[in-house]
């Protein structure tokens, strides 16, 4: 079974919009991480926002949030006010602490569009 | 800022050939790893290291290996270059704090294209 699912392969919005990246997981490990990254065209995948499993608020930095939302497993990407530079793909990933490893497991992927 | 740096940004080799990629990191991390991305498959996993001379198995090792000397240098060799190896190859590090918020930095990616 897939641990990270993004069933978005491609999201449009235009310039100043917010937008909603859908991210789901599946782990039966009660301490773990999740973490978004974007990656321009230029290929560095950059870290964007990180929510732990047991953190009561909804991670926020800057423009992005995390709509945290445990009983559905699901930890949704929020960009507020889409900028033209926000196009790119985005990766939700996750670390579960009890494989005893320090792996992060990625989704596919959605691409982000801005258009002006 | 965390650097993490790959020692080309694009190679073009030929089928059986040998092929080192090198990723060094800055910022004295304990843990560093080796993806591969393609298209419709997000990352995966090759290999990773915690410490120098460690190694462990990723979820696709099959055509690779590994070589970790020092702590800032970890190295992905491909013994003989194939073609089903042409990918976008990246290179991060974390520091081991031990819990669930470690963040895995990036290199900008080694575009290989074997021939």
């Amino acid at each position: 079974a897939q641990k990270i699912t993004q069933t978005q392969p491609g999201m449009f919005v235009q310039e100043k919009e917010a937008v909603t990246l859908d991210c789901t997981y599946d782990t039966s490990d009660p301490s773990y991480g999740l973490f978004w990254y974007k990656q321009p065209s230029s290929g560095e995948m950059i870290f964007l926002i990180y929510q732990g499993s047991y953190d009561q608020q909804n991670a926020t930095e800057g423009r992005y949030s995390l709509n945290f939302q445990k009983a559905r497993k699901s930890a949704n990407l929020v960009i507020s006010a889409s900028q033209l530079g926000d196009s790119a793909m985005y990766f939700c990933a996750m670390r579960e602490v009890n494989t005893g490893f320090q792996k992060l497991v990625f989704g596919t992927g959605t691409r982000l569009l801005v258009s002006p | 800022d965390v650097k993490v740096t790959q020692s080309s940004r694009y190679l073009v080799k030929r089928t059986g050939e040998k092929v080192f990629l090198e990723c060094v990191q800055d910022m004295d991390h304990e843990n560093m790893f080796w993806y591969r991305q393609d298209p419709g498959l997000g990352l995966r996993l090759i290999y990773f290291s915690y410490d120098v001379k460690m190694k462990e198995k990723g979820d696709i090792p099959e055509g690779y290996s590994v070589s970790r000397e020092k702590k800032e240098r970890f190295s992905l060799i491909l013994e003989s270059a194939s073609t089903n190896q042409t990918s976008m190859y990246l290179c991060a590090s974390s520091p081991h704090r031990g819990d669930e918020s470690d963040t895995q930095y990036f290199g900008p990616g080694t575009r290989l294209t074997v021939l």
